[in-house]
């Protein structure tokens, strides 16, 4: 089964509106997860890196202000887009890794499309 | 990160063995090799993982040359449900503070 949940699957909002992607890991303690945005057709992008009880680190290009990530515990990211607009719109994917040295791995989340009409 | 290259697309009839090969020159000693596969509106999932030689699971085979200087992903005896986008990613294992950076990947269709 899933071992990193994302919620929820699929959100459509109006123009100027924020909406809220949670990332979750299920089984195990994750002190960093990773946000990625994905365009039609296109490979994930980096967006930022979710630090458990620190502040995240953005990408070159990704506006901080805009995506707003707080890490507040050892299982739950999430991500707000603030006054969304159309070019928003996109699929937004999270992952978090379990393990540590040669038994590391990385579990991604079902994905969040996000539509802004 | 090392950088990977991979063809864009690859096309496959039903029931046979699809390789898909991914060349990353410059590989570091400590870098590992894994692939992921992706459906539409899915977030990627781990297919296998491996630093040399050949590594087999239930899904899928690696093979690593000696140089390590490329990889390939055999599937064998692919089914429509095994189109998809697959991603060879290359990176040190040991940390789960570093992010996976996504190249372009292949884009599988398997057909009737």
């Amino acid at each position: 089964g899933a071992v990193v949940s994302q919620h929820p699957s699929r959100v459509i909002c109006k123009s100027g509106t924020s909406v809220k992607i949670e990332c979750r890991s299920l089984d195990f303690q994750a002190t960093t997860m990773f946000w990625y945005r994905q365009f039609p057709k296109q490979s994930l992008m980096l967006m930022a890196t979710s630090n458990e009880g620190s502040k995240a680190t953005y990408e070159q290009g990704v506006e901080k202000d805009k995506f707003l990530i707080n890490h507040a515990s050892l299982t739950l990211s999430t991500l707000t887009v603030t006054s969304a607009h159309p070019e928003d719109s996109s699929f937004y994917i999270c992952s978090a890794t379990r393990g540590t040295g040669r038994d590391t791995e990385a579990f991604f989340g079902q994905g969040t499309r996000l539509t802004v009409v | 990160l090392a950088k990977t290259t991979q063809p864009i697309s690859m096309d496959s009839y039903e029931g046979q063995e699809v390789n898909i090969t991914c060349s990353h020159n410059n590989i570091a000693t400590n870098d590992y090799i894994t692939w992921y596969q992706q459906f539409p509106s899915q977030g990627p999932r781990f297919i296998i993982q491996g630093y040399k030689t050949k590594v087999t699971n239930e899904v899928a085979s690696l093979f690593i040359p000696a140089d390590r200087k490329s990889s390939t992903l055999s599937l064998p005896r692919v089914s429509l449900s095994d189109t998809a986008v697959y991603y060879c990613l290359v990176g040190a294992s040991n940390s789960g503070n570093t992010p996976l950076v996504f190249g372009k990947g292949t884009r599988l269709s398997v057909i009737a």
